[in-house]
């Protein structure tokens, strides 16, 4: 079946270190990629998504490459900040006919100290 | 309305209790998600509507977990005789349509506490 395994929290840096937050996949077919954020007391949203191999998917000085080799989605960011603190998910669909349900990973806690 | 609304943001109830999730969907979204978030767990895919086609159920838990959705709006789910495994963050979803499921607005919650 469909997995996504994702790096354990929580995860606390202090402001503008470097984020990396590693996400591996299992998937049939040739699934699409992505990363969904959480800030605290809101809803999850998406936050950048890759749709084939060696795509990269970046937003808000996030960045994400999809890499079929090793199956991955790893999600980095050069310097964060405070307001980046959130829970960070990482999931994927894969094509079925129009019924593409997403898989979750468990979500990683990220805490950015001053 | 702007976003997904759920309702109520926090629900207590006893073991064996029969509990109603509500979630009002972004307008003109036809098709509707539920997940669970169970602590130290991924997002748990539920069940999901598309327009007026037969739901997907095949995450379902158990016979005590049921949804509806009414005219294509408004979702209910529903567990009946609540275990304290039930337990969780139910969190509902809306995208414009099932081949843009990547773009999914979610609710904020329920978080369901069975004592």
């Amino acid at each position: 079946g469909n997995s996504v395994t994702q790096m354990e929290g929580p995860v606390t840096l202090s402001e503008e270190a470097f984020l990396t937050i590693n996400c591996t996949y299992t998937a049939t077919g040739y699934p699409s990629l992505f990363w969904y954020v959480q800030y605290p007391g809101e809803g999850l949203q998406l936050l950048l998504k890759a749709t084939k191999a060696d795509d990269k998917g970046s937003n808000k000085g996030f960045e994400a490459t999809y890499r079929k080799e090793t199956t991955s989605f790893h999600l980095e960011k050069g310097s964060v900040q405070v307001s980046d603190s959130a829970v960070y998910f990482c999931a994927l669909s894969v094509p079925n006919f129009g019924n593409e349900k997403l898989t979750f990973g468990t979500g990683t806690r990220l805490t950015i100290i001053p | 309305g702007a976003g997904v609304s759920q309702s109520p943001s926090n629900k207590v109830t006893e073991k064996g209790k029969d509990v109603e999730l509500r979630c009002d969907p972004i307008s003109g979204h036809t098709a509707l998600y539920w997940y669970r978030q169970s602590l130290g767990q991924g997002l748990e895919f539920l069940i999901y509507f598309q327009g007026n086609s037969a739901p997907d159920k095949s995450g379902l838990p158990s016979d005590r977990f049921s949804a509806e959705r009414t005219g294509g709006s408004v979702s209910t789910l529903t567990i009946q005789r609540t275990q304290q495994e039930d337990s969780a963050v139910y969190l509902c979803a809306s995208s414009l349509d099932r081949r843009t499921n990547e773009k999914l607005f979610f609710g904020s919650g329920t978080q369901l506490s069975v004592l």
